[in-house]
């Protein structure tokens, strides 16, 4: 079982719908949870962080972590085209050492 | 303020030789990890310094190692280069050893041939 895992897809959204994104992860001791965004050739960029059970919303974006489950998501309102790119979920599995998910290619449909 | 930077952008080595990546992290942060990233096996940590010390390491060959300055500046160092080092090799910094946050610069892109 891999530490952590998303959805390779392609996930294809069209423009103004919400896009979802998920995570699961193998350690149920990990306390933080991240979605880094990356654009072909480029490097990842942080776009949340989230630590407690519940949701966190930042502008269009809503992270959802639920601990019990090993389980955390994102979601994108309004999606907009340049919202396509690949989505990676990183999870802090000891001191620095951040896991990443082979990440979510998202593609949205003008 | 700026961000992480990586030098050089862009390097192209022959299998047998060694690089020196070099990063410097965003002013006031102290710690810097490095990850290697490839289309097969995605992001994989390297390692982390702080303090100019290793705190953690991946699971890499010994001819991977690294080191941070006074400063907080870090290098990466690959002896031997093998063709299956060619990747994107990301450094990441944040403010303290416990800090989980981690901002990435925009990568070495290293070609083995």
């Amino acid at each position: 079982q891999k530490e952590v895992e998303q959805n390779s897809g392609p996930l294809s959204v069209p423009e103004g719908a919400i896009a979802s994104l998920n995570c699961t992860y193998s350690d149920r001791g990990s306390q933080s949870f991240f979605w880094y965004r990356q654009y072909s050739g480029k490097s990842p960029e942080l776009i949340m962080f989230i630590y407690s059970n519940g949701d966190k919303e930042d502008g269009r974006f809503t992270a959802q972590l639920n601990k019990a489950s090993q389980y955390v998501s994102l979601l994108i309102r309004d999606s907009q085209p340049s919202d396509s790119a690949t989505y990676l979920c990183a999870v802090n599995m000891g001191a620095q050492k951040l896991v990443f998910g082979q990440g979510t290619r998202l593609t949205i449909n003008p | 303020k700026a961000g992480v930077t990586q030098t050089p952008r862009y390097l192209i080595k022959t299998r047998g030789q060694q690089v020196t990546l070099s990063c410097s992290p965003i002013s006031g942060h102290r710690s810097v990890s490095w990850y290697q990233q490839t289309p097969g096996q995605g992001l994989q940590f390297l390692f982390e310094y702080f303090s100019e010390t290793q705190r953690n390491k991946g699971n890499f060959p010994g001819r991977f190692s690294g080191r941070q300055f006074s400063n907080s500046r870090s290098e990466m160092n690959v002896s031997t280069l093998e063709l299956g080092d060619s990747a994107l090799y990301l450094c990441a910094s944040s403010l303290a050893a416990r800090a989980r946050e981690q901002y990435f610069g925009p990568g070495t892109r290293l070609t083995v041939t």
